[in-house]
Order: structure tokens, then C-alpha cells, then sequence
């Protein structure tokens, strides 16, 4: 099984800055990354997939990059409603695994 | 536009089975090249896969559930369905079904069903 380790835990930002996401795979899952976004109470949305490709409707402030087993999740600059907590997921390979998490706050 | 909704008991007890339908609202069970799957998100915790299943009947289970779950779908009623045995407090947790193209991600979501494992 594929572990995903995402870091850090939490981030703490102000509205209008910049932020990295980091994700981190057990073994080479080429490009085959996706990224979640889950607000509050809400039901997670794919934000990414194939590593960097937007999914349908995502803002350009959301970029993703990487490859391997590194993979980056940036936000351009964070607004009101990017304060959420991301996951990523590798679908390289059954079963399919997803990271702890980051949550991103208001400072 | 493709919609999910899971159903199923909110209350099962301890040592029972659990069991949750999906239902999906678009054609694309039975024309598109998709698995079906589920993740639960215990209250307060990350999202963990449990299992998916191709539209011809192919499951794929997670190994920390495998032992005591089934996945299955029937493309003509477009339902997936999930059934977990012997229930544990620890099995409390939101359920969501969701559609999985493959390598992608998964692209739609049911809005989740809440099962709660209690006595």
C-alpha cells in the first residue's frame, strides 16, 4: 500500500498571501496525484488531478506540480473561502490511499 | 450533471452490519468507463478509501477493510452499494460514494450519509 504524507498539519495564513501545500508518496506514483478541497461541513471537491490539471471550474490562484513521489499544491493568493482543510490522493495504484490532511487557517 | 445520493440506517449497532446504497442519477453507470466507489470520514478525521467497483462488477477493497466489506453495483437500478460486517463504535463515520474515471480522481460526490455505530 502507496503511503501519502502530507505536511504540514496546519497552516496559518493571512487573506491575500501565498501558500504551499506539500505532498509526499511511499513510492513513484508518476503524475497520477490528485488534490481535495474540503470546506466546513462540506462534501470534498477535486480541486487537481494528473498532478497539475485543474478540474472543471477551479480557480487559476490553484496550481499543482510535481511528479514522482513530491508533489506541491500552491495557492496563488488565498481567499476568504480557500480556508479549508486539502487532501491528496494517489490513484497510481490499488488500493488507492489518501494523506492526512492540511488545514489551512486564518492567522 | 451527474448526482449521488447515499441512503441507509443513520444508526447501526455494534456487531451488525451496516449497509448504504448509492444512487446515481446520470447515464453514465452504464455508458461511461467509471468505478464507483466509497470513502468515510470519521467525525473529526481525514478521508479514508474504502473500496471501489467497476461498472462490469469488479471490486477493489481497501486491506484494512477487505476482510469485512462488499461492494457492489447494479447498472440497471444505477445503485452501488456498500455492506460492512460486524460494526464497531469505530466504523462511525460520514460515507460518501463517488464516481472514480480513473488515475483522475474521484470527479463527483454524494453529499454523504451519516452512520452512527452505537448501542
Amino acid at each position: 500500500e502507496i503511503v501519502m504524507t502530507q505536511s504540514p498539519a496546519t497552516l496559518s495564513v493571512s487573506p491575500g498571501e501565498g501558500v504551499s501545500l506539500s505532498c509526499r508518496a511511499s513510492q513513484n506514483i508518476n503524475s497520477r496525484l490528485a488534490w481535495y478541497q474540503q470546506r466546513p461541513g462540506l462534501t470534498p471537491r477535486l480541486l487537481i488531478h494528473g498532478a497539475s490539471t485543474r478540474a472543471t471550474g477551479v480557480p487559476a490562484r490553484f496550481t499543482g506540480s510535481g511528479s514522482g513521489t513530491e508533489f506541491t499544491l500552491t495557492i496563488s493568493s488565498l481567499q476568504s473561502e480557500d480556508f479549508a482543510i486539502y487532501y491528496c490522493q494517489q490513484c497510481n495504484a490499488w488500493p488507492l490511499t489518501f494523506g492526512g490532511g492540511t488545514r489551512v487557517e486564518i492567522k | 450533471q451527474v448526482q449521488l445520493q447515499e441512503s441507509g440506517p443513520g444508526l447501526v449497532k455494534p456487531s451488525e452490519t451496516l449497509s448504504l446504497s448509492c444512487t446515481v442519477s446520470a447515464d453514465s453507470m452504464t455508458s461511461g468507463d467509471y468505478h464507483w466507489g466509497w470513502i468515510r470520514q470519521p467525525p473529526g478525521k481525514g478521508l479514508e478509501w474504502i473500496g471501489s467497483v467497476y461498472h462490469n462488477g469488479a471490486p477493489r477493497y481497501s486491506p484494512s477493510f477487505q476482510s469485512r466489506i462488499t461492494i457492489s453495483v447494479d447498472t440497471s437500478k444505477k445503485q452501488l452499494s456498500l455492506m460492512l460486517i460486524s460494526a464497531t463504535p469505530a466504523d462511525t463515520a460520514v460515507y460518501y460514494c463517488g464516481r472514480y474515471p480513473g488515475y483522475t480522481g474521484y470527479d463527483y460526490w454524494g453529499p454523504g450519509t451519516l452512520v452512527t455505530v452505537s448501542s
